[in-house]
């Protein structure tokens, strides 16, 4: 079976501030992890993925993530919020090779930026 | 034209209105989703069609009907609802065969529908 966990349900960072969203995952094959963005009154849009290529995932709009298997984690970061960065972000699952159908997503995290 | 749209964006309906969701993707895709999404739940998949042909319905209450007459749409018809069916009710796409691997699992999703049932 697999889940996301994501921790945080609403994170709030200054503009120019780091950016941390926290996603930890539980599969027991290998596994596909996506992150998504919902901006207000919209639906969800890929932000970047991992398919078991290289472990650190560059995304859109400055955004990365890293694949620690030890940890069993894969958190979304950018070095300097900006004010547009607000949204909501959910961390999915899958297994590798699996159909779309069987992703999981988190519970999501809601970033809020301060001027 | 974007890739996956739904109508209506907003619907207000009383709880013995019969209404219907629209949703229309120009990716090309063959799979189609319809989610529900609540304040403080996490996504809810409803119902998955592949190549037209149901694949799941995640226990949906019968008030909720599906119908996908050709792969590039989908609808949802509603009846009888409840005041706690109200949410963002979210359609998307995801191309299932023959793609590259890097193509699969991912589903583009539509604007979604807010619902709001008195």
């Amino acid at each position: 079976a697999q889940s996301v966990t994501q921790l945080g349900s609403h994170v709030s960072v200054s503009e120019g501030a780091l950016v941390l969203l926290r996603c930890n995952y539980s599969s027991s094959v290998p596994p596909y992890l996506f992150w998504y963005v919902q901006y207000p009154n919209q639906g969800l849009q890929l932000l970047l993925k991992y398919t078991s290529a290289a472990t650190l995932v560059k995304g859109i709009n400055g955004f990365e993530a890293e694949f620690k298997k030890s940890e069993t984690s894969f958190h979304l970061t950018k070095p300097s919020a900006h004010m547009s960065d607000a949204a909501e972000y959910f961390c999915a699952v899958t297994p590798s090779g699996s159909s779309a159908s069987k992703i999981i997503f988190g519970s999501g995290t809601r970033l809020s930026i301060r001027p | 034209e974007t890739g996956v749209t739904q109508t209506p964006r907003h619907l207000v309906m009383g709880m013995t209105n019969k209404k219907s969701l629209k949703c229309e993707q120009h990716l090309g895709h063959n799979a189609m989703y319809w989610y529900k999404q609540s304040a403080k739940k996490p996504l809810e998949l409803m119902f998955v069609y592949n190549f037209k042909e149901q694949t799941e319905n995640n226990s949906v209450p019968s008030r909720f009907s599906p119908e996908c007459p050709n792969s590039s749409h989908l609808f949802l018809h509603l009846h009888t609802l409840q005041p706690e069916d109200s949410a963002l009710y979210l359609c998307a796409s995801s191309q299932e065969s023959s793609g590259s691997w890097a193509a699969k699992n991912i589903q583009y999703f539509g604007a979604g529908t807010r619902l709001s049932v008195l």
